[in-house]
């Protein structure tokens, strides 16, 4: 069974600085993973998604790259912002004829001003 | 273009009761899922519809009922609300199965 696990579930940072935020899998036969953002109280906003023939994808900011063999992918966040501030959660998608996504439980960022 | 769009916001229900979150997408998707967030679980999806006319169970079904009712709008039900079920309700959609997900903003449901 797929597991997906965020560490650590919290994480504070210095504005300005770069941080990379962690996503492992414990199956690595995925179709894609894609990476969300969360504010409190409120919806999730896709970031990035990749597909499993994929290393890494960049919007802006934000770097991620996905390792299926050691089941790991990782969010870069270049120059911190105190609006980056949010719960980052990543999601896989198995490559079964199911569409059954694995979310992992978060890792809750707070840059400081 | 509103997205992702669901009803109500906020719900308070007694144990027993029942009620039916709505949700529509104008975005043309084929595919809409209901998912759930409790604290320390993490999301789980509910039900999914890979495209209009099909309904399948996700990884937490029992309780719930689904109904496509066309392309735009994909409705979840609850028969005899339980305080199990007590949580955040999101509902998404994507293009094709497998695609990028857009949700919508949430209805927090509280049974007591």
């Amino acid at each position: 069974k797929q597991e997906v696990t965020q560490i650590p579930a919290a994480l504070s940072v210095p504005e300005g600085e770069n941080l990379v935020l962690n996503c492992s899998f414990t199956d690595s036969a995925i179709y894609n993973l894609q990476w969300f953002r969360q504010d409190p109280g409120k919806g999730l906003t896709s970031l990035l998604l990749i597909q499993s023939s994929q290393r890494e994808q960049t919007s802006g900011r934000l770097n991620a790259s996905l390792d299926k063999s050691s089941g790991r992918s990782t969010l870069y966040i270049a120059a911190s912002q105190p609006g980056d501030s949010a719960t980052y959660l990543c999601a896989v998608r198995h490559s079964d004829r199911d569409d059954k996504i694995i979310f992992g439980k978060g890792t809750r960022l707070h840059i400081l001003p | 273009n509103a997205g992702v769009t669901q009803t109500p916001k906020f719900q308070v229900l007694k144990t027993g009761q029942s009620m039916t979150l709505q949700c529509a997408q104008d975005m043309n998707h084929n595919s809409m899922y209901w998912y759930r967030q409790d604290p320390g679980m993490g999301l789980r999806l509910i039900y999914y519809s890979a495209s209009e006319g099909t309904t399948d169970k996700g990884e937490v079904p029992n309780g719930y009922n689904v109904s496509r009712l066309n392309k735009r709008e994909f409705s979840l039900r609850l028969e005899s609300a339980a305080p199990s079920q007590t949580s955040v309700y999101f509902c998404a959609s994507s293009r094709e199965i497998g695609d990028e997900q857009y949700f919508g903003p949430g209805t927090r449901l509280t049974v007591t």
